[in-house]
């Protein structure tokens, strides 16, 4: 079963509008962590946003903020106020208790901001 | 700054050729690993290190192997490269626990085996 799940290959929002990228997760790890990573055209990655299993308050990290909803194993990123240059593809991955050191990836989602 | 650095961001080899692909970090990070990304499978994880000379295999590590003999160098190596070796490579570090785990990455390197 495949651990990070992102259901949308591609999505288009307009320049200034919200989005909302969507990641599920699967583990039965009570202690893990979820991430969003960002990866532009150039490659690299990006670390954005941040949520421990343990977290009372959803992340926040300037126009990012990770809806996190335990029960459902769902840690959607938002990102409000779209700008140009939020047009990469967005990566969800998990770090598990049982795994400590390394990230397990989704397989992404193409984000194109349109002016 | 923190700093990954990978060796060289485009390759081009030949089927059957040895391919070293480097990568080195500047701060002082135990854990180092490999990932592979491919269109549609996001990242894969090939490799990583927890210590100098120490490595444990990924989800995919059939045809490649590492070295790690030195805290801040992880390499990379396809033995005999294949076409299905064509893809993005891409090192990481982070330090030990307790962290959330944040891994830091290179640029990246693009490897296409003809």
């Amino acid at each position: 079963a495949q651990k990070i799940t992102q259901t949308q290959p591609g999505m288009f929002v307009q320049e200034k509008e919200a989005v909302t990228l969507d990641c599920t997760y699967d583990t039965s790890d009570p202690s893990y962590g979820l991430f969003w990573y960002k990866q532009p055209s150039s490659g690299e990655m990006i670390f954005l946003i941040y949520q421990g299993s343990y977290d009372q308050q959803n992340a926040t990290e300037g126009r990012y903020s990770l809806n996190f909803q335990k029960a459902r194993k769902s840690a959607n990123l938002v990102i409000s106020a779209s700008q140009l240059g939020d047009s990469a593809m967005y990566f969800c991955a998990m770090r598990e208790s049982s795994s400590a050191r390394q990230l397990t990836f989704g397989s992404g989602t193409q984000l194109t901001v349109l002016p | 700054d923190v700093k990954v650095t990978q060796s060289s961001r485009y390759l081009v080899k030949r089927t059957g050729e040895k391919v070293f692909l480097e990568c080195v970090q500047d701060m002082d990070h135990e854990n180092m690993f490999w990932y592979r990304q491919d269109p549609g499978l996001g990242l894969r994880l090939i490799y990583f290190s927890y210590d100098v000379k120490m490595k444990e295999k990924g989800d995919i590590p059939e045809g490649y192997s590492v070295s790690r003999e030195k805290k801040e160098r992880f390499s990379l190596i396809l033995e005999s490269a294949s076409t299905n070796q064509t893809s993005m490579y891409l090192c990481a570090s982070s330090p030990r626990p307790p962290n959330t785990g944040e891994l830091f990455f290179g640029e990246g390197s693009r490897l296409t085996v003809l």
